[in-house]
């Protein structure tokens, strides 16, 4: 079956402007998790989706992010005012939402910041 | 504080000979333990998980890992190598504190020579 899927695969911007990345879980997967992954680091959590509502969202590093999964499927970071420092692969991850569970990434958006 | 650690950067190993991957861990509670693969330019594929029960888990791609409780550690293990097993391992611990999220060491480069 389709895995998790993420648009854009590649995404270059400049200091200061917004974007959205958009992320597509596994159908009939109730969580839905957002990482960020830096050169040379493991991937760091973001935030986690249950259902609609954000159930832990103490990754997000400051108020320029914010996430949103309106419907309890696709889910939408936004990164406002970007910032160099936010260049990173952002993963998506998506799991059934009972522990235990497993959590299958996507292939990821490499976010570049000029 | 919870953590993973994989002290090692990169693994060297010959095609046909056994590998090890190295992980140690510290977490509250009981230990939730996965390993997962990254491929170049491509997200993370999940390989196995300990939950509970045998200390020896098998996954994927003729994979395994032991879960040592006393040593705090879960060594990836794979009986004899192939090239195509080079990539970047991951071995990740469920934060039991916060709930669900995988806080995730910083990677092992795996390289198999033919």
């Amino acid at each position: 079956g389709a895995g998790v899927s993420q648009t854009p695969s590649n995404k270059v911007t400049e200091k200061g402007k917004y974007v959205e990345l958009r992320c597509d879980p596994i159908s009939g997967h109730t969580a839905l998790y957002w990482y960020r992954q830096s050169l040379g680091q493991g991937p760091e959590f973001l935030i986690y989706f249950q259902g609609t509502g954000a159930a832990d969202d103490s990754g997000l590093p400051n108020d320029r992010f914010f996430a949103v999964r309106p419907e309890g499927s696709v889910s939408t970071l936004k990164i406002q005012r970007t910032e160099r420092g936010d260049s990173a692969v952002y993963l998506c991850a998506s799991s059934l939402g009972t522990w235990p569970d497993t959590q299958y990434f996507g292939p990821g958006t490499r976010l570049t910041v000029l | 504080a919870q953590s993973v650690a994989q002290p090692e950067d990169q693994v060297n190993v010959a095609e046909g000979n056994p590998l090890t991957v190295k992980c140690t861990y510290s977490v509250s509670g009981n230990p939730y333990l996965f390993w997962y693969v990254q491929y170049p330019n491509r997200g993370l594929q999940f390989l196995l998980k300990y939950i509970t029960g045998d200390n020896l888990v098998k996954g994927s791609y003729g994979f395994e890992a032991e879960f040592n409780k006393s040593q705090t550690s879960f060594h990836l293990k794979k009986p004899s190598a192939l090239v195509s097993d080079s990539a970047l391992y991951f071995c990740a611990v469920r934060d039991n504190v916060n709930t669900d999220k995988l806080i995730f060491g910083t990677g092992t480069r795996l390289q198999v020579f033919p």
